[in-house]
């Protein structure tokens, strides 16, 4: 079952700070998310497995509510390099589904 | 180190006719992933390969779409007869192995246009 994001695009201001988040109606055993540049493949962020354990990137920060089958993506002191689609991917059973995405746009 | 090659780059073929694809994972991994993604949407997975095994097929349609992965290194997949609806990029990852702590590295996608 494909996970929900939210919102499906937001616009920004450089240094400003946004959340995506990333919901499941089945109990997840990872999070994963991905930035994806326009005509680009997307590109690993992070990963947040049951349990606590985190990857990713040191600049990116993400949390995961087990109970709640959430996650959120926290982009902070955005710079125009992180505008692109943000992609969620939740594994059931090792199986990868991803969310519709979230457009973000970083303006000067 | 290499990345995932995928090829052809783009296609465009007419409905009904028949047309495949290529990728190349990056050495040593042993899972590879096919998603398509239309305009607009999230990668949909369509198989996952462990080796040359088939973990998960269930979102391929099976009638027309078929994957192989014979030597458990490259794959090809192909659609036979394309429809309209079947424009779109398809994208090929891999990843060391099925763990969940794994990243998928991708492929730069082949982008499909059927007429």
């Amino acid at each position: 079952q494909q996970p929900v994001q939210s919102p499906q695009a937001v616009i920004l201001r450089e240094g400003e700070d946004a959340v995506i988040n990333c919901s499941s109606s089945k109990a997840l055993y990872s999070v994963h998310w991905y930035r994806q540049k326009h005509g680009e493949a997307p590109v690993f962020l992070m990963i947040l497995l049951k349990g606590g354990e985190q990857k990713g990137h040191e600049k990116i920060s993400a949390s995961f509510n087990e109970k709640k089958q959430q996650s959120s993506l926290y982009l902070t002191a955005s710079q125009l390099s992180y505008s692109g689609t943000y992609f969620c991917g939740t594994e059931i059973n090792n199986d990868m589904r991803f969310g519709a995405g979230t457009r973000l746009t970083v303006k000067p | 180190e290499a990345g995932v090659a995928q090829s052809p780059r783009y296609k465009i073929i007419e409905k009904r006719q028949s047309v495949a694809f290529w990728c190349n994972p990056i050495s040593g991994h042993a899972t590879l992933y096919w998603y398509q993604q239309i305009l607009g949407q999230g990668p949909k997975l369509l198989i996952q390969f462990q080796n040359n095994g088939v973990v998960d097929d269930s979102q391929l349609p099976k009638d027309r779409f078929s994957a192989e992965r014979l030597k458990g290194v490259d794959s090809t997949l192909k659609i036979q007869p394309a429809k309209l609806e079947d424009s779109a990029v398809y994208l090929c990852a891999s990843s060391p192995n099925r763990n969940s702590n794994n990243e998928q590295f991708f492929g730069p996608g082949t982008r499909l246009t059927v007429l």
